[in-house]
């Protein structure tokens, strides 16, 4: 089985932009997380989605969104970069269907950097 | 509100020494998941156990091994005779609720030929 899979690998943005990151789960798998990895703020939760529904959401601005589309792959949009921004995305799906706390296999994320 | 907190910045050891990596959490709720994942250069987390507020009984895996304590509210890990492959960053992760990770600091493990 293919594991988690993350596109693109390397981004560069300016500030003001905006940009989307892409998520294909291991195939089954129907729920994708993701976190966002910073030296200064460590590993923290952005959203959940489940059957195309955010399950929950973490501590970010409005400027972070999401959706997951029918076939579990996931998107993640920030409009109007910052300099703060800039963070290893990391994707993690799992198979559960239910509130389990399964444990997440973890895509090799993306690195954006905002200039 | 929950925490994770890994004291350890940093551990550096010899290939074959023991090594045990310290995570404290809080919670409020008492239904809880406790995770440690490793995240090696290429950048992706990898699971390596998963624990439930009612299950204190520890465990051996080959070179790993798990403490886990609700009286202190602690969960260790333990690498036995580490190898340098086991160099990495240690995260541990608590969870109440669905896939909502609250991660420690981490722990930078250096393991030296």
């Amino acid at each position: 089985k293919a594991g988690v899979t993350q596109t693109p690998r390397y981004l560069i943005k300016t500030r003001g932009q905006q940009v989307t990151l892409s998520c294909s789960p291991i195939s089954g798998h129907r729920s994708v997380s993701w976190y966002q990895q910073t030296p200064g703020q460590g590993l923290q939760f952005l959203f959940e989605y489940f059957s195309e529904t955010q399950r929950n959401k973490g501590n970010f601005p409005g400027r972070f969104s999401g959706r997951q589309f029918s076939n579990s792959r996931s998107e993640m949009n920030v409009s109007t970069l910052e300099l703060g921004d800039s963070a290893l995305y990391l994707c993690a799906s799992s198979p559960d269907d239910s509130t389990v706390n399964e444990k997440l296999f973890f895509g090799s994320g993306t690195q954006l950097s905002v200039l | 509100a929950q925490k994770v907190t890994q004291a350890q910045t940093e551990i550096s050891v010899v290939e074959k020494e023991d090594v045990t990596l310290d995570c404290v959490y809080e919670t409020r709720d008492t239904t809880y998941y406790l995770f440690w994942y490793k995240q090696p250069p290429s950048g992706e987390l990898v699971f390596l156990i998963r624990r439930n507020s009612f299950d204190e009984q520890n465990e051996i895996s080959g070179r790993y091994s798990w403490n886990f304590q609700k009286s202190t509210s602690s969960f260790n890990f333990t690498i036995t005779a580490s190898q340098v492959v086991d160099s990495a960053v240690y995260f541990c992760a608590l969870s109440e609720y669905g896939n909502k990770l609250v991660f420690g600091a981490g722990t930078i493990l250096r393991v030296k030929s």
